[in-house]
């Protein structure tokens, strides 16, 4: 049974360039999660969709950042272009959709931006 | 403003004792519970939960206790063992909404054998 899958595991890049994350959740999930993790402020949530529809948005950062799901078995979070200060883990998770539902998450992807 | 504070970033036990991980919340309209385990270089992972309508919930070694009253959330791992330690996070949902899912920040758990 297979969880959430993220792709790259490891991203190192420059200032400016594009970064894209990817996620594919697990199969029969309607709801998908990107969340960042920093040690100063823990996880956050950036956004959410459910039902391939984005629900969320209001922990996006800034416009740099941008995330669709073009269907329900796949995600793309983009950051264009990239600073420093985005430099975190980020993580995809997704969930049954019902109240209270755990979610369940992807290994992470840990990104550098020199 | 933080709605949810875990105070102690790190707990060392002894296998075989009791580890105890604690959460202070102030938000009052939290109505489910739930802690995460996360092993380094790997996400989260659900471990228990608990409703805002029972003050207790055990699933095996692990028994997570709410007093709302105190607005307070703690796990209790009974005994502990090394394949324990790991970082600790609580969370709260509020409002029914899968996005209305806010985390502390973590306790790092380490059990010696």
């Amino acid at each position: 049974d297979a969880g959430v899958i993220q792709s790259p595991r490891h991203e190192v890049t420059e200032m400016g360039q594009e970064v894209t994350l990817r996620c594919k959740p697990i199969s029969g999930h309607n709801s998908l999660f990107w969340y960042r993790q920093t040690m100063m402020r823990g996880l956050e949530l950036l956004i959410y969709f459910n039902n391939n529809v984005p629900i969320d948005d209001s922990g996006m950062p800034e416009d740099r950042f941008s995330a669709k799901m073009p269907n329900a078995s796949f995600s793309t979070l983009k950051i264009q272009p990239s600073e420093p200060r985005d430099s975190a883990v980020y993580f995809c998770a997704s969930s049954w959709g019902q109240e209270n539902s755990p979610l369940h998450f992807g290994n992470g992807t840990r990104l550098t931006v020199t | 403003d933080q709605q949810v504070k875990q105070n102690s970033p790190s707990l060392s036990v002894q296998e075989g004792r009791i580890s105890i991980l604690n959460c202070d919340y102030t938000n009052s309209m939290f109505d489910y519970f739930l802690w995460y385990k996360k092993y380094p270089a790997e996400g989260p992972t659900f471990l228990i939960s608990i409703s805002s309508i029972k003050d207790k919930n055990e699933d095996g070694r692990f028994t997570v206790f709410l007093n709302k009253s105190a607005k307070h959330l703690s796990l209790h791992i009974v005994p502990s063992q090394p394949g324990d330690s790991a970082v600790y996070f609580c969370a709260f949902f509020y409002g029914g909404s899968q996005g209305n899912l806010i985390f502390g920040k973590g306790t790092k758990l380490s059990v010696k054998p």
